[in-house]
């Protein structure tokens, strides 16, 4: 069974900072990995997709890697920017399968 | 990007009635929907997957008597929580996939439902 965990559960950070967000899954066989960001009640915004070809993948500030092999993801965010605060939520796909696994989620506030 | 809505946003009703929340693809044929429910401060959990006039899958756990999915155009999924219980107060996402199994999965912003 897949099982997806986020380090830090929550996050507090001055603006400027440069972040790192962890995410590890228990089975590497996956088909992708994606980085979502969620407001407080609000739907998902997917950020970042790595497909498990792939090792990065970059969108301005942010940037995601993976390393399939040890079951890892990091989400690397820089400069972060007051706007930066949301949960950001980790999901993979296994092969042959449709569904996403949802991780437990990073809280993050960046105070001015 | 494209665009996935869900209605109605918010919506408050009495035990033992039944609700429903629709969710539309607006700007591409969604083959296969996803509904997820989520309870405060924890991740989402796939309640169930519909391709587009087939039954629904569901998880194990869920009660497809009580959660109904139809998914009856390329544009429209609806998920109806019959007998409500305040128990079924949550947050529900449906994410939609246009047609190859490899498509990114887009997400509503989601519906509030409170039990009363």
């Amino acid at each position: 069974k897949q099982e997806v965990t986020q380090i830090p559960a929550a996050l507090s950070v001055p603006e400027g900072e440069n972040l790192v967000l962890n995410c590890s899954f228990t089975d590497s066989a996956i088909y992708n990995l994606q980085w979502f960001r969620q407001d407080p009640g609000k739907g998902l915004t997917s950020l970042l997709l790595i497909q498990s070809s792939q090792r990065e993948q970059t969108s301005g500030r942010l940037n995601a890697s993976l390393d399939k092999s040890s079951g890892r993801s990091t989400l690397y965010i820089a400069a972060s920017q007051p706007g930066d605060s949301a949960t950001y939520l980790c999901a993979v796909r296994r092969v042959n399968t449709d569904k996403l696994i949802f991780g437990t989620g990073t809280r993050l506030q960046v105070f001015p | 990007g494209a665009v996935v809505s869900q209605h109605p946003s918010r919506v408050i009703c009495k035990s033992g009635t039944s609700v429903k929340i629709e969710c539309r693809s607006l700007d591409f044929q969604a083959t296969t929907m996803f509904w997820y429910r989520q309870f405060p401060k924890q991740s989402l959990m796939l309640m169930a997957t519909s391709n587009e006039g087939s039954k629904a899958t569901y998880e194990q756990g869920v009660e497809k008597d009580k959660f109904l999915i139809n998914h009856a155009s390329l544009t429209l999924s609806t998920l109806t929580v019959t007998s409500a219980h305040p128990e079924d107060s949550s947050f529900y996402i449906c994410s939609a996939r246009a047609g190859t199994s490899g498509g990114r999965q887009y997400f509503g912003p989601g519906t509030r439902l409170t039990v009363t």
